[in-house]
């Protein structure tokens, strides 16, 4: 399996614009968990899915912040207007729990998002 | 509000010598704490976990300790080699709840 992919890896955008990051999940996997890393507050969860079904939101920081999970291969992050603040390496994870097989996330590369 | 706390934002060790890394926590609710390995531009990767039933879990040159009263655990590298030069994630999770949260990550050098 080529793992959980992430795109674009790196996005530059001036303050305003609206940013859309994607990930496409391991195939299979029942959730889905979109990250923040930041050097101030390490990795934080912003929202996850199961089987598509967002499940909790309460870590995304403003409603600027949206997330979409259309089907089992795809999901998206948009930040809209984007701000420097925003500034951070988005991560999206997926995880297999409905088999038993793992207890743990796999992780994507990331995608570095600069806002100027 | 750090509900995982990994309060070393670096430590450099020699190679052959041994590596800790702290993580401290503070709800009592937590039942499950894992370790994440993360180089960089790429994602962490899962490297070790235990239950709170447990206080020492061990994997080749990586162990865990969980001291319950404390919140405290740990993390054991033995003996260092350069290549697990990396930013260590502790994370906490609630059984059955699939919500992790983690701390701000430990970056470790390991000096050949």
């Amino acid at each position: 399996d080529a793992g959980v992919i992430q795109s674009p890896r790196h996005e530059v955008t001036e303050m305003g614009q609206e940013v859309t990051l994607r990930c496409k999940p391991i195939s299979g996997h029942d959730y889905l968990f979109w990250y923040r890393q930041t050097m101030m507050r390490g990795l934080e969860l912003l929202i996850y899915f199961n089987n598509n079904v967002p499940i909790d939101d309460s870590g995304m920081p403003e409603d600027r912040f949206s997330a979409k999970m259309p089907n089992a291969s795809f999901s998206t992050l948009k930040i809209q207007p984007s701000e420097p603040r925003d500034s951070a390496v988005y991560f999206c994870a997926s995880r297999d729990v409905a088999s038993g097989s793992s207890d743990t996330q796999y992780f994507g590369p990331g995608t570095r998002l600069t806002v100027l | 509000d750090q509900q995982v706390k990994q309060n070393s934002p670096s430590l450099s060790v020699q190679e052959g010598r041994i590596s800790i890394l702290n993580c401290d926590y503070t709800n009592s609710m937590f039942d499950y704490f894992l370790w994440y390995k993360k180089y960089p531009a790429e994602g962490p990767t899962f490297l070790i976990s235990i239950s709170s039933i447990k206080d020492k879990n061990e994997d080749g040159r990586f162990t865990v300790f969980l001291n319950k009263s404390a919140k405290h655990l740990s993390l054991h590298i033995v003996p260092s080699q350069p290549g697990d030069s990396a930013v260590y994630f502790c994370a906490a999770t609630m059984g059955g709840y699939q919500k992790v949260t983690f701390g701000i990550g430990t970056k470790l050098q390991v000096i050949p």
